[in-house]
């Protein structure tokens, strides 16, 4: 059981480039999510996922898609990156159904933008 | 609106010192509230949660947390502090919607 693991651990992109970020998970959770984690900020949450085929903005969505075509999988793209998308990017999942559920973090994407 | 406010952003303790984390929520509906662990280089972990049922929650490692109504705090606790417990925790809030609100964080050190 691995969890929620995801893929590059790390990369550098310049200016202007494209790259998919894959989450992927074996606890047959319906919820998905992808935050980024920046100094003192905290967590802020891109896009999520309530289940397969179904995707939503989160918090700062701008310059970020995601696709949720597998229930196991979750990806988000960034089309042209830029500086400002420097940072820790985190997934992951959780039970659907009540408030009182955990989520499960997988151990992020370091990703720079030069 | 829901919000998370975590007070202070760096804690300093000694071993075997107190360690207290403070955390202040608003909320609209009764909160569900979850005390998260970060040690360096890895994702977030679950310490412990609150979900309207005992009010003083325990967890991992030795910390619990009191959910105090009145106050609208969820402050978390350990009697002695380890050098193992050097790392960033985050205080979260969920939604009805299935997401969660989290706090800025707070950056624990353990000075020997």
């Amino acid at each position: 059981n691995a969890g929620v693991t995801q893929t590059p651990k790390f990369r550098v992109l310049k200016t202007g480039q494209s790259m998919t970020l894959l989450c992927a998970q074996d606890m047959n959770h319906e919820y998905m999510y992808w935050y980024r984690q920046d100094p003192g900020m905290g967590l802020r949450l891109i896009h999520y996922s309530v289940g397969e085929g179904t995707t939503a903005k989160g918090e700062v969505p701008d310059g970020y898609n995601v696709s949720r075509l597998k229930k196991q999988n979750f990806l988000l793209g960034l089309e042209s990156a830029a500086p400002s998308q420097t940072s820790v990017y985190f997934c992951a999942s959780s039970l659907p159904g009540t408030r009182g559920s955990e989520q499960f973090f997988g151990p992020g994407t370091r990703l720079t933008v030069l | 609106a829901q919000s998370v406010t975590q007070l202070g952003s760096h804690v300093s303790v000694s071993e075997g010192a107190l360690v207290l984390l403070r955390c202040n929520y608003s909320s609209s509906v009764p909160p569900y509230l979850f005390w998260y662990v970060q040690y360096p280089n890895q994702g977030l972990q679950l310490l412990l949660k609150y979900t309207s049922a005992a009010t003083l929650v325990k967890g991992i490692n030795g910390f619990e947390a009191e959910f105090k109504k009145s106050e609208t705090s969820f402050h978390l606790t350990k009697p002695s502090a380890h050098m193992s417990d050097a790392a960033e925790y985050f205080c979260a809030l969920n939604t009805n919607a299935g997401k969660s609100t989290f706090g800025d964080g707070t950056t624990l050190t353990v000075k020997p």
